[in-house]
């Protein structure tokens, strides 16, 4: 069973403020890390799909970074502002063995105080 | 251009019914995932498909439960004598292309049974 943990599991923070938070994986047969963002009542968006150690990939005010060999991937927000309020969620395909299908973590409740 | 389109939004069953969930994915995308979101649970993996083959079905209960995506027309989700057990969101994604493709989400189905 594959585990992916995000941490925190809810954060509030300041409009204005910066913040980050956390994908962890398993750091052995990693093949792909995908971000996406869930706002209530509407569908998942993918904000990033990364596939090597070291890469970084900036949208806008949004950033992250992956660290295959350790099994982590952070999500930066630089700016927060109010429509920042989604749910952010990680998740990892690994390499062979049959399963194409991602796993993902519970995510990251994100909310933005005015 | 569409996104992924799930129908319907909401259906409620009684117990042993049967419930069918349709996916029509973006246009040009061949490659078709189904995810179930139990209440406080994150998205699970069910099944990967591309046209007119299962290709992962390792999520899958044994029973009941069973995909298809046919040459023409949207994937179906079947699930025959549900239970109470099975109310639940589910997610349709498609993508262009497998493995490190991005998803693309439809807003689900929520399934409710009675």
């Amino acid at each position: 069973i594959l585990n992916v943990e995000q941490s925190p599991q809810s954060l509030h923070v300041q409009e204005g403020d910066s913040t980050n938070f956390t994908c962890s994986f398993p750091s052995s047969n990693f093949y792909a890390l995908h971000w996406y963002r869930w706002e209530t009542a509407k569908s998942p968006e993918a904000l990033f799909v990364m596939t090597l150690n070291g890469d970084e990939k900036k949208k806008g005010r949004i950033s992250a970074t992956l660290n295959t060999k350790e099994g982590y991937s952070y999500l930066y927000i630089k700016g927060s502002q109010p429509e920042d309020s989604a749910t952010y969620l990680c998740a990892f395909r690994y390499s062979g063995g049959g399963a194409d299908g991602l796993t993902f973590g519970k995510g990251t409740h994100l909310i933005i105080q005015p | 251009n569409a996104g992924v389109m799930q129908n319907p939004r909401h259906l409620v069953r009684r117990r042993g019914q049967e419930a069918r969930l349709r996916c029509s994915p973006m246009k040009g995308h061949s490659h078709v995932y189904w995810y179930r979101q139990l209440p406080e649970e994150g998205l699970k993996f069910m099944v990967y498909l591309q046209k007119e083959n299962i290709i992962d079905e390792s999520g899958m209960p044994k029973e009941r439960f069973s995909a298809e995506f046919p040459k023409e027309g949207p994937s179906i989700l079947r699930i025959q004598q549900v239970v109470r057990g099975d109310s639940a969101a589910y997610f349709c994604a498609s993508s262009q292309t497998a493995n490190t493709g991005e998803l693309f989400f439809g807003e689900g189905s929520r399934l409710t049974v009675l």
